[in-house]
């Protein structure tokens, strides 16, 4: 079983849609979990992080983490084309720098 | 704004040449990373340096090197260049700790190369 596991999509949905990407983990250990974005020909950027189960708000953006289930999921709400990007789900231990990311997922906002 | 420059965007090597990718961050962190990312395998760590000098082998270091000579710039390095080395390398930067809000890592935008 893989650490990380992420849908690649593609998804494509039309503008001012509710997007919900998600990712599955199997090592108990992941604390930290982050969303990253990143634009085509472009480095990832981070969108967002949480530390512990719950929800997490920006925007129109909001991460959410169930850690019993070792599930996380980024819910956009809105979409725009400008969201047309890949995202990748990411996470760590507490105490160790080493991120293990999912394979990201490409979203497409059509207008 | 952090800032983590790569020094090139695209390459073209021969297979069997060394080939050196550099980065650079100006914004005094002491870790900085490389990962290469390829289509269905997601991102993966090649090297991490967390200090000048100081290095630790990530999840596919084989064929690889590095060299952090000085704090802002990490450099990697392609001892002798083959085909399956043809990806996207990413760069990134961070501060040290365990603190997630202040150990974010930053990526350049990534040099695309080529070994034919």
């Amino acid at each position: 079983q893989k650490e990380v596991e992420q849908d690649p999509g593609p998804l494509s949905v039309p503008e001012g849609a509710i997007v919900s990407l998600n990712c599955t983990y199997s090592n108990s250990a992941f604390q930290y979990f982050m969303w990253y974005r990143q634009y085509s020909r472009k480095g990832p950027e981070l969108l967002m992080y949480t530390y512990s189960s719950g929800n997490k708000e920006d925007g129109r953006f909001t991460a959410q983490v169930d850690k019993s289930s070792k599930y996380i999921s980024l819910f956009i709400r809105d979409s725009q084309p400008s969201d047309s990007a890949t995202y990748l789900c990411a996470m760590r231990g507490g105490s160790n720098y080493k991120l293990t990311f999912g394979k990201g997922t490409l979203l497409t906002v059509n207008p | 704004d952090v800032k983590v420059t790569q020094s090139s965007r695209y390459l073209v090597k021969r297979t069997g040449e060394k080939v050196f990718l550099e980065c650079v961050q100006d914004m005094d962190h002491e870790n900085m990373f490389w990962y290469r990312q390829d289509p269905g395998l997601g991102l993966r760590l090649i090297y991490f340096s967390y200090d000048v000098k100081m290095k630790e082998k990530g999840d596919i270091p084989e064929g690889y090197s590095v060299s952090r000579e000085k704090k802002e710039r990490f450099s990697l390095i392609l001892e002798s260049a083959s085909t399956n080395q043809t990806s996207m390398y990413l760069c990134a930067s961070s501060y040290p700790g365990t603190d997630l809000a202040k150990n974010i890592q930053y990526f350049g935008a990534g040099t695309r190369l080529s070994v034919l």
